[in-house]
């Protein structure tokens, strides 16, 4: 499975943006990249996904480099509520992976009010 | 409508024995996947049952095992509990396979 990279944790002020960063050199053409975010004592929930093209959803936006190496979540105006691990996973579908998801580190956001 | 659910959301068993879990998704999905998450390893993939057939396995021991019915409920067991199988484990569900999946809020296992 192709690879990505997270910083550990950022930390941001309420209703300012967040922008996270997720590195993934490897990608192959068939690879989607889906973000998934954990609150606490919660399991994962979806954020967004996207292929080539920027994706907007009403939670978030996704901003994918031309080369697809690398990708930046962004969260609009941070909330309390946005306080989460966030996970960017790469899914190749053509592979028999199916609904496997590889979860990294993540990274933990830390909004401050 | 509903979300995925999952009992019992709390456990505790001694070394040795065997626990079932088990996880109902969302009405209408098919597809569903189970997960182990600990503070070392993280989130852990297990396995994922798509029309009652195991489509995919993570790298665990034959010790961790699952089924699904034809409802698409599903449980998973794991036997001959050890320490290092205490974690919180979550199932997820989607409608069909490549799509996005949805969590349940887990069962946290503790091992004594």
């Amino acid at each position: 499975d192709a690879k990505t990279t997270q910083p550990n944790s950022m930390e941001s002020n309420e209703e300012e943006p967040v922008h996270l960063p997720c590195n993934h050199s490897t990608i192959s053409g068939t690879d989607y990249i889906h973000w998934y975010r954990q609150l606490p004592s919660q399991g994962p929930e979806y954020v967004i996904h996207g292929l080539t093209s920027n994706v907007n959803n009403r939670m978030a936006s996704l901003a994918i480099a031309e080369d697809r190496k690398s990708s930046t979540l962004i969260l609009h105006r941070a909330t309390l509520r946005d306080a989460a691990v966030y996970y960017c996973i790469l899914r190749d579908v053509n592979k028999a992976a199916g609904n496997k998801l590889t979860f990294g580190g993540g990274t933990r956001v830390l909004v401050k009010p | 409508k509903a979300g995925v659910t999952q009992t019992p959301r709390y456990l505790i068993k001694t070394r040795g024995q065997q626990v079932t879990l088990s996880c109902s998704p969302i009405s209408g999905h098919r597809s569903v996947s189970w997960y182990q998450q600990t503070p070392g390893q993280g989130l852990q993939f297990l396995f994922e049952y798509f029309s009652e057939t195991q489509r995919n396995k993570g790298n665990f021991p034959g010790r961790f095992s699952g089924r699904q019915f034809s409802n698409s409920r599903s449980e998973m067991n794991v036997s001959t509990l050890e320490l290092g199988d205490s974690a919180l484990y979550l199932c997820a569900s989607s409608l069909v396979r490549d799509y996005e999946q949805y969590f349940g809020p887990g069962t946290r296992l503790t091992v004594t």
